[in-house]
């Protein structure tokens, strides 16, 4: 099973859509979470943290559930400038080198007008 | 906000020819350096974790000897891909952290891509 799974979409929805993307982590003992997003040919920048209250930053939420490893981005209201591929992001932790970022392989996000 | 800088942005090289790419932090020290591996349509995938003043931890199917790290400064580190072959032809991502990575905010330079004829 891989550390990190999305599905990849693409997810097409028209302006004003909300849209949500699942993500789903293998290691119960991750503790932190993040989404970022990707645009073509582009590094990757950092969206949000997750966190398991949840947290909303906008027309972004983000959701995390522990019990079934699973963490979710919401989107409200797309807009254009939305369009790109979504990456879920797991920190690993191992003890020669500290910890690192695992990255889902993205879910791509087209918002038409 | 913290910059990072690859260098080169862009190369194309022959077959069997190795080509080094320079990743810096600009304005902080990093104390850890990432490197990825993008293929098209795929995410990023972590190559190696770097510390300054180390060796690098390569992940699992990643073979050291083809691609070597050096992380000889707080502010600059190489990747080496030796003797690189088509299939080597990606983008390579380099990700700098004050910290030791992680939970530290990580911040990713743009990227070299890699042809490889």
């Amino acid at each position: 099973r891989k550390e990190v799974e999305q599905d990849p979409g693409p997810f097409n929805v028209p302006e004003g859509a909300t849209v949500a993307f699942n993500c789903t982590y293998s290691n119960s003992a991750s503790q932190s979470f993040f989404w970022y997003r990707q645009d073509c040919r582009k590094e990757p920048k950092l969206l949000m943290s997750v966190y398991s209250s949840g947290n909303e930053d906008g027309r972004f939420t983000a959701q995390l559930n522990r019990a079934s490893q699973y963490i979710s981005l919401l989107i409200r209201d797309s807009k254009l400038s939305d369009s790109a591929t979504y990456l879920c992001v797991v920190v690993r932790t191992w003890h020669q080198a500290g910890t690192a970022l695992i990255f889902g392989k993205g879910t791509t996000l087209s918002v038409s007008s | 906000g913290a910059v990072v800088s690859q260098h080169p942005s862009w190369v194309i090289c022959k077959s069997g020819t190795s080509v080094k790419i320079e990743c810096r932090s600009l304005d902080f020290q990093a104390t850890t350096m990432f490197w990825y591996r993008q293929f098209p349509k795929q995410s990023l995938m972590l190559m190696a974790t770097s510390n300054e003043g180390s060796k690098a931890t390569y992940e699992q199917g990643v073979e050291k000897d083809k691609f070597l790290i050096n992380h000889a400064s707080l502010t600059l580190s190489t990747l080496t891909v030796t003797s690189a072959h088509p299939e080597d032809s990606s983008f390579y991502i380099c990700s700098a952290s004050q910290g030791a990575g992680g939970t530290d905010t990580q911040y990713f330079g743009p990227g070299t891509r890699l042809t490889v004829l």
